[in-house]
């Protein structure tokens, strides 16, 4: 089955710094790739996603960058602000009923 | 309106108990999920449900049954509850199709066995 590590476990940076959150994954038929954002007791967001045929996708702040060949996705935050401190979850699927996620990231933004 | 919906948000119960977390949703998607997220946050997947019919069974205890009267509601029971049960259990659903879509999370119901 699928395999999904993420680096690191915690993040901590400065207000207005970047943030960057690795993952890899194991199965080559993975071909689609959420991320999601899960706040102190609440569920988790999707908050942007890459498929296969797509190398980078970005909105507004956040960009996802996917490299197959490596079997590695990235999700970077730039210009962070205090409200994207929270736990981010990466997740590899390959036919939309099996999800496989990454063990999270705690970022904390300092203001 | 609420797209993904569960009951109880709160639930704390005795070991030995069997108790049910409903879920619906309304945004007609054709697969349901169950998670479970332990307290070191990892989400892990339990089940799936598309068109009634069980996709993904992952290797939890027999004491968990997921039950889908319709393709909105995906209820979970649990058996015999033990102390490693406690957990936060969050319902999804999504649209299957080829590549995988997104999938949408409930708010969670926090178990705590006693």
């Amino acid at each position: 089955g699928e395999n999904v590590e993420q680096h690191p476990s915690t993040l901590s940076v400065q207000e207005g710094d970047s943030a960057v959150i690795k993952c890899t994954y194991s199965d080559s038929a993975s071909n689609y790739f959420p991320w999601y954002k899960q706040e102190l007791g609440k569920r988790p967001q999707l908050i942007i996603d890459i498929r296969s045929n797509v190398g980078e996708k970005k909105d507004q702040r956040i960009a996802v960058t996917l490299n197959k060949t490596a079997k590695h996705f990235s999700l970077h935050i730039t210009e962070t602000q205090p409200e994207d401190s929270a736990v981010y979850f990466c997740a590899a699927s390959n036919t939309g009923n099996q999800f496989y996620f990454g063990t999270g990231t705690s970022l904390t933004v300092i203001p | 309106d609420t797209a993904v919906s569960q009951t109880p948000k709160y639930l704390v119960t005795q070991m030995g108990n069997d108790k049910s977390i409903k879920c619906e949703q309304n945004l007609g998607h054709d697969t349901m999920y169950w998670y479970k997220q332990d307290s070191k946050k990892f989400l892990k997947i339990m089940f799936s449900y598309n068109n009634k019919e069980l996709i993904i069974n992952e290797t939890v205890p027999n004491r968990f049954s997921p039950k889908s009267p319709d393709k909105a509601h995906l209820n979970l029971h649990i058996n015999s509850l033990e102390l490693g049960d406690s957990a936060v259990y969050f319902c999804a659903s999504s649209h299957i199709r080829t590549g995988g879509d997104t999938q949408y999370f409930g708010p969670g119901t926090r178990l705590t066995v006693l």
